[in-house]
């Protein structure tokens, strides 16, 4: 299986931050690499797929980038909205795996 | 707009059978493939299964030997089977689009239903 190691597991910012969250895969795989944002009770939500393409309606401030091992996610100026948990995810093989999430906290 | 709706028992008990269906609006389930993922209490995210309606599913090592995935194209639904379950399967399963092929790469979960909570205890 392809583990996923996210960081950092979790983050306290203020609106107006630039955050940067990590991903990084136990092998390479090229650009299968998939971003979600959790709220509290609701369902995942797809934010970027394909390490950098934007879900349609996902705000820019989201951005995606990287490939083989190594992966990030960015929200550029953060809104009240953004406090959530975030998650990656490897499509590149089976079983597909997330990474175990990172809770981003108001500070 | 495509919309999925997880139903099935909240209570199930030790050593019984999980059984949960998926229901899809706003699309046909012959058109894409589509996914169980659960997500225990407090802990992350877990793929269970995807399946395409006319192949044989693709499910987590971790569960394959207690699980079966089936499609109904009549009532465009999609069901998971788990049996002999324990306390560590209680989770909130969720069904979900699985986006494969194109820009996608090999595949992203695009549509989610709201999740349905399944407990197991006596």
């Amino acid at each position: 299986d392809i583990q996923m190691t996210q960081s950092p597991s979790s983050l306290s910012a203020s609106v107006g931050d630039r955050i940067t969250i990590t991903c990084r895969t136990s092998q390479t795989i090229s650009s299968y690499l998939n971003w979600y944002q959790e709220k509290l009770g609701t369902a995942p939500k797809l934010l970027i797929y394909a390490a950098s393409s934007l879900q349609t309606g996902v705000p820019s401030r989201f951005s995606g980038s990287g490939s083989g091992t190594d992966f990030t996610l960015t929200i550029s100026s953060l809104q009240p909205d953004d406090f959530a948990s975030y998650y990656c995810q490897q499509s590149y093989s089976t079983p597909i795996t997330f990474g175990q999430g990172t809770r981003l906290e108001i500070k | 707009q495509v919309q999925l709706q997880e139903s099935g028992p909240g209570l199930v008990k030790p050593s019984e059978t999980l059984s949960l269906t998926c229901t899809v609006s706003g699309g046909s389930i012959s058109s894409f493939y589509w996914s169980w993922i659960r997500q225990p209490p407090g802990k992350g995210l877990e793929w269970i299964a995807f399946f395409y309606y006319n192949g044989s599913p693709s499910s987590n090592p971790s569960l394959n030997s207690r699980l079966t995935i089936s499609g109904d194209t009549s009532k465009n639904q999609f069901s998971l089977r788990l049996n002999s379950v324990t306390a560590a399967d209680t989770a909130v399963y969720y069904c979900a689009r699985l986006q494969m092929g194109g820009s996608y790469g090999a595949g992203a979960f695009d549509i989610w239903g709201q999740g349905t909570t399944v407990t197991v205890s006596s």
